[in-house]
């Protein structure tokens, strides 16, 4: 399968702060990536969709503004979590994928977030 | 109703049986099927895929799909303690974006 990488694996932040997290797709080029929330012992939760070169779409309850999504390029998209509160700590994960007839996605390892 | 249904156990069952875990899907034009593995604290990692009803067998994994029924199962013979783990079933939205809906997961535990 296709290889997806993120940085941080982890991050502790102070409440208030910014905190970016980058998605990679490392053997593939992505036209499509997708963020998700995992809160313990919960589903996965998706938060939106980054599109290459244009707006990411949210899902319904999910502040555009305060999750800032960016993909600028093929293999890069960028998730920014702005004014963290302690509520945003969470396993934060993004996959590649879902194209094609196929629509597997592979997931990146994940960032852990926890904000102080 | 939601979405993808499954039942979140725990399911035990020893090592070397066969485990069966269950999914139930309500979108009637779901085309892609999918079952992820997650271990504790770690992501998903994509384990069986399938399209076609029917079975489809990967070694040890085997996944049935019954779109009359909307229902899709992932059966793992010769079971080991490796496997313990949470499976989730994940259903493409349908349309271009090749959105998934995740089920909640079954929590697999293969006890030696």
């Amino acid at each position: 399968g296709a290889v997806v990488s993120q940085h941080p694996s982890w991050v502790i932040c102070k409440s208030g702060t910014s905190v970016k997290i980058e998605c990679r797709s490392l053997d593939f080029q992505a036209t499509t990536m997708f963020w998700y929330r995992q809160f313990p012992k919960q589903s996965l939760m998706l938060m939106a969709t980054s599109n290459e070169g244009s707006k990411a779409t949210y899902e319904q309850g999910v502040e555009k503004d305060k999750f800032l999504i960016n993909h600028a390029s093929l293999t890069l998209s960028t998730l920014t979590v702005t004014s963290a509160h302690p509520e945003d700590s969470s396993f934060y994960i993004c996959s590649a994928g879902g194209q094609g007839v196929s629509y597997e996605q592979y997931f990146g390892p994940g960032t852990r977030l926890t904000v102080t | 109703q939601k979405e993808v249904e499954q039942n979140s156990g725990p399911l035990s069952v020893p090592e070397g049986a066969i485990a069966s875990l269950n999914c139930t899907y309500s979108d009637r034009v779901s085309q892609s099927f999918f079952w992820y593995r997650q271990y504790s604290g770690k992501s998903p990692e994509l384990i069986m895929s399938i399209y076609s009803n029917g079975d489809k067998e990967d070694g040890r994994f085997t996944a049935q799909l019954n779109k009359a029924s909307q229902y899709v199962s992932l059966l793992i013979r010769d079971s080991q303690p490796s496997d313990s783990a949470t499976y989730l079933c994940a259903v493409n939205r349908g349309g271009s974006q090749g959105n998934l809906i995740f089920g909640k997961g079954t929590k697999l535990s293969v006890k030696p």
